[in-house]
């Protein structure tokens, strides 16, 4: 997990609410991953963004929105539009901006419940 | 949609033995990742082989890839009871890394 801190480790959110989950990184890495896993599902890719002011949607966007006006920082916002924002949420990093599908870093994940 | 498929599902071994996993893909790729994941905790990155590459050792893990079967295995020698998590599979293709759904590996000690 060194070098990629993910706040809070715990988030519980009414419905109705947006929230936003924190990804910072100190490795000087160009790109930036958001990923949701459930259980039996594995890591499904929200967004990415392999350099500042710059990102795409994932396989599963929809209810989501991201922002990277810092290398270090991207953080996400799970809107109210996301129909089943429970699950653990991962932010991972990687060196080689254009080259996404080298070796990840990941933070130690925030898990979202919905009350 | 989920590229990488990992078998068995669950495994369950004594410590020492050796722990064996399969992941099967469908489409070409550029290289394939095995990660391992401790309960509640990020992912950590095992071992990377390139589509150029049929096997590969670090430490006590050894992968092999067969590009013409569309599979891989990663091999845990000598397990350890640290060695319980889940170990996921990850296709680098089309600029994108694709994980599958997990292998969850128990060592008894």
């Amino acid at each position: 997990d060194g070098g990629i801190t993910q706040s809070p480790k715990y988030l519980f959110r009414k419905e109705g609410q947006n929230v936003t989950l924190s990804c910072e990184q100190n490795l000087n890495h160009d790109a930036m991953y958001w990923y949701r896993q459930d259980p039996g599902q594995g890591l499904r890719l929200i967004y990415y963004s392999q350099i500042v002011n710059d990102f795409q949607k994932g396989d599963i966007a929809e209810g989501y929105s991201v922002s990277r006006e810092k290398k270090e920082s991207f953080p996400l916002t799970v809107t109210s539009a996301q129909k089943n924002p429970t699950a653990f949420y991962l932010c991972a990093t990687a060196t080689d901006r254009g080259r996404w599908y080298n070796e990840q870093f990941f933070g130690p994940g925030t898990r979202l419940t919905v009350l | 949609s989920q590229q990488g498929e990992e078998d068995p599902q669950a495994l369950s071994i004594q410590e020492g033995e050796n722990a064996t996993m399969n992941c099967s893909y469908k489409t070409s790729i550029n290289n394939l990742q095995w990660y391992r994941q401790n309960s509640g905790r990020g992912l950590v990155h095992l071992i990377l082989i390139r589509s150029n590459e049929r096997e590969k050792h670090s430490g006590r893990l050894r992968v092999t890839l067969d590009t013409s079967k569309k599979s891989s295995s990663l091999l845990i020698t000598a397990s350890r009871a640290a060695d319980t998590a889940s170990y996921f599979c990850a296709t680098g293709a089309n600029s994108k890394l694709t994980f599958g759904k997990g292998i969850t590996l128990s060592v008894r000690p």
